[in-house]
């Protein structure tokens, strides 16, 4: 596709249930990020993945949390036993990085959590 | 440990006037820092670059300033228009690779 594309765009669960979180990236972005976005709240980093290097999984907030993503495309962020807490918008970005490439990160809208 | 701050109150500016919203750092050597643009309810989009050896850099109405001395970056928006509304988002890599960090943001009214 042309953009990342992330879905579900809402999902509203229960707590103590499992989500699972899909991003899409750009085509030949060897570079995907997940942030977490609290509602008024800035971006804060989850785990970020480059090429077939292993993850670098340091903001991942609780073993709660975990993330994969096959070669260099789709990526899936679970979250288990959801608590309230957990609510916020998920927002997924891409990368085209090469060397020392600083290439900007590419955006999908996010997919909203929202946990009763 | 590594720390982004931008100012956390929103910035209201009448239309036409140039908007400035500051990007300051601590425990940092940024090799380059970026600034994104975020509505509601969207993904932030990505504005500009700039690197540590340029002072500089200017795309159409827009202009950022880098001092890595006082560890510090401008964001200018000059003849701002209602439709700049938006919440403005410094980024810098971190870490020595290339895991990217934001500030909090900051939010910009632009009045007609």
């Amino acid at each position: 596709g042309a953009g990342v594309s992330q879905s579900p765009s809402n999902k509203v669960t229960e707590k103590g249930k499992d989500v699972e979180l899909r991003c899409d990236p750009i085509s030949g972005h060897t570079a995907l990020y997940w942030y977490r976005q609290r509602l008024g709240q800035g971006l804060e980093f989850l785990i970020y993945f480059q090429g077939n290097s292993a993850p670098d999984k340091s903001g991942l907030p609780s073993d709660r949390f975990s993330a994969e993503r096959t070669g260099e495309s789709v990526s899936t962020l679970t979250i288990q036993r959801t608590q309230q807490e957990d609510s916020a918008v998920y927002l997924c970005a891409s990368s085209r990085r090469q060397g020392s490439n600083t290439g900007e990160l590419f955006f999908g809208e996010g997919s909203r959590l929202t946990v009763l | 440990s590594q720390k982004i701050e931008q100012n956390s109150e929103a910035l209201n500016i009448q239309e036409g006037k140039t908007a400035t919203l500051t990007c300051n750092y601590t425990n940092y050597s940024p090799a380059y820092l970026q600034w994104y643009r975020q509505d509601p309810g969207r993904g932030p989009v990505f504005l500009l670059l700039i690197r540590e050896n340029e002072k500089e850099k200017r795309k159409e109405r827009l202009k950022v300033t880098f001092d890595t001395t006082l560890k510090q970056s401008l964001f200018h928006i000059t003849a701002s228009q209602p439709a700049d509304s938006a919440t403005y988002l410094c980024a810098l890599p971190s870490g020595g690779g290339f895991k990217t960090i934001f500030g909090a943001g900051t939010r910009l009214f632009v009045k007609a």
